[in-house]
């Protein structure tokens, strides 16, 4: 079965400090990936979507950068980190098509301080 | 891509049924329905798609007019762990397609 492997759960990191989460999809192959951010209480904002290795859309113009080195790594990186960065960052996977959507990792809660 | 439009919150007690409906005016021909669940602190679940018609799975079912303007989510007898964020997404069947999440309807179940 497909599993999706996101981590840390949880990070607090300086502002001004880089950043760095990593995303792993196990159990299928050529997946379509994800970054999603979720400001608390708020609804889930696409950051970054790849449909291949090397093959990276950015959707919002920000401080972050997203990277595919391998086919089922997904890499979220930030050179300095801004506060407004905080957020709860999700990783997803599809296979290409609609059926059964998208499976969502567990998250890294990110506080910039 | 449609957008969808559905209401912010909904209250409910426990037993009863749900239907929280969800407009998306300019769903293309090629888009089905998707409905997701989030509960604090994790990620959103897969619940139930479809294109027209109703669906039915194990969860709940979901209830698409012809013209396909607005769908309906329906859980059967709520428990308090439904008490959750659901959302309603369109987006089509292509290999590079993108589900943009709205704001959700938050879900509470009271005792």
């Amino acid at each position: 079965s497909q599993t999706i492997h996101q981590w840390p759960a949880t990070l607090v990191q300086p502002v001004g400090s880089p950043l760095s989460l990593e995303c792993t999809v196990e159990g299928t192959s050529n997946p379509n990936l994800y970054w999603y951010r979720q400001a608390a209480g708020r609804g889930l904002q696409l950051l970054f979507y790849s449909v291949g290795i090397g093959q990276i859309s950015s959707e919002v113009p920000q401080n972050l950068s997203a990277s595919r080195p391998q086919d089922r790594q997904f890499i979220l990186s930030s050179k300095k980190l801004l506060l407004s960065d905080s957020g709860f960052y999700l990783c997803a996977w599809s296979g290409g098509t609609l059926e059964y959507g998208y499976t969502f990792g567990s998250g890294t809660r990110l506080t910039v301080v | 891509l449609a957008k969808t439009t559905q209401p912010i919150s909904m209250d409910s007690y426990e037993g009863q049924e749900v239907n929280i409906t969800c407009s998306h005016n300019n769903i293309a021909t090629n888009d089905y329905i998707t409905w997701y669940q989030q509960f604090p602190s994790q990620g959103p679940r897969f619940i139930i798609q479809g294109y027209k018609t109703k669906v039915t799975n194990e969860v709940a079912s979901l209830f698409i007019p012809a013209d396909r303007k607005s769908s309906t989510l329906s859980l059967p007898r709520v428990s308090l762990s439904d008490t959750a964020v659901y959302y309603c997404l369109v987006g089509s069947v292509d290999s590079s397609y993108k589900l943009i999440f709205g704001s959700g309807t938050r879900l509470l179940v009271r005792p």
